[in-house]
């Protein structure tokens, strides 16, 4: 089955560690996404891709960085994590016009 | 500027009634619509969407009405169920260009 996978779903580190999240898919798509989002509040791009060794800044300014080696494969990485950094982050793909979310990872920066 | 707006925060609706929920966009480039529901440490889940050539569609319970004149569109769900209660996104885009969410709106099926 087709599907999105986000790792660790849940996550909660102190500050000034360094931190990968981890996405994949198997639904073959060029596109990827990686949004945040806190509570009550819009979806923010912070970063996207379309396709492999393409990475591009979304609209919301991100401290993280991300790499896109392979299709299926879309990590984000946090050199060194604040408490600002604590949110939820959710990483999609899109075919056509429709985007398919990952199930996201809850991060707490104590 | 917020492009794509969903003005009431959150909706409580009695099971079994109609529940709508509303947004508008001011970007007149939009054209096609997609509505998404959250559910909490959950990705959205795309419900359905909608092309700026038509002024509806449906799918089973839900259905999305546009209309492009007032930059407006809503999403139906009827009957309302218990496990309609999350957060819904209405989002829009202009040709293949990125995809804009809004806010959401929680949505509280009463029993």
């Amino acid at each position: 089955e087709a599907d999105i996978y986000q790792t660790p779903r849940y996550l909660v580190i102190g500050t000034g560690k360094k931190i990968t999240l981890e996405c994949s898919q198997t639904m073959g798509h060029d596109k990827m996404y990686w949004y945040q989002q806190d509570p009550g509040m819009e979806l923010h791009l912070i970063h996207y891709s379309y396709g492999v060794n393409s990475t591009e800044k979304g609209d919301l300014s991100s401290e993280s960085t991300v790499s896109r080696i392979r299709t299926e494969h879309f990590p984000l990485t946090l050199e060194s994590a604040r408490p600002s950094h604590t949110s939820q982050y959710l990483c999609a793909t899109r075919r056509g016009e429709t985007q398919y979310f990952g199930p996201g990872t809850r991060l707490l920066v104590l | 500027d917020q492009q794509v707006k969903q003005n009431s925060p959150s909706l409580s609706v009695q099971e079994g009634r109609i529940s709508i929920l509303n947004c508008d966009y001011t970007n007149s480039m939009f054209d096609y619509f997609l509505w998404y529901k959250k559910y909490p440490a959950e990705g959205p889940t795309f419900l359905i969407s909608i092309s700026s050539i038509k002024d509806k569609n449906e799918d089973g319970r839900f259905t999305v009405f546009l209309n492009k004149s007032a930059k407006h569109l809503s999403l139906h769900i009827v009957p309302s169920q218990p496990g309609d209660s999350a957060v819904y996104f209405c989002a829009a885009s202009a040709g293949y260009d990125k995809i804009i969410f809004g806010k959401g709106t929680r949505l509280h099926i009463l029993p």
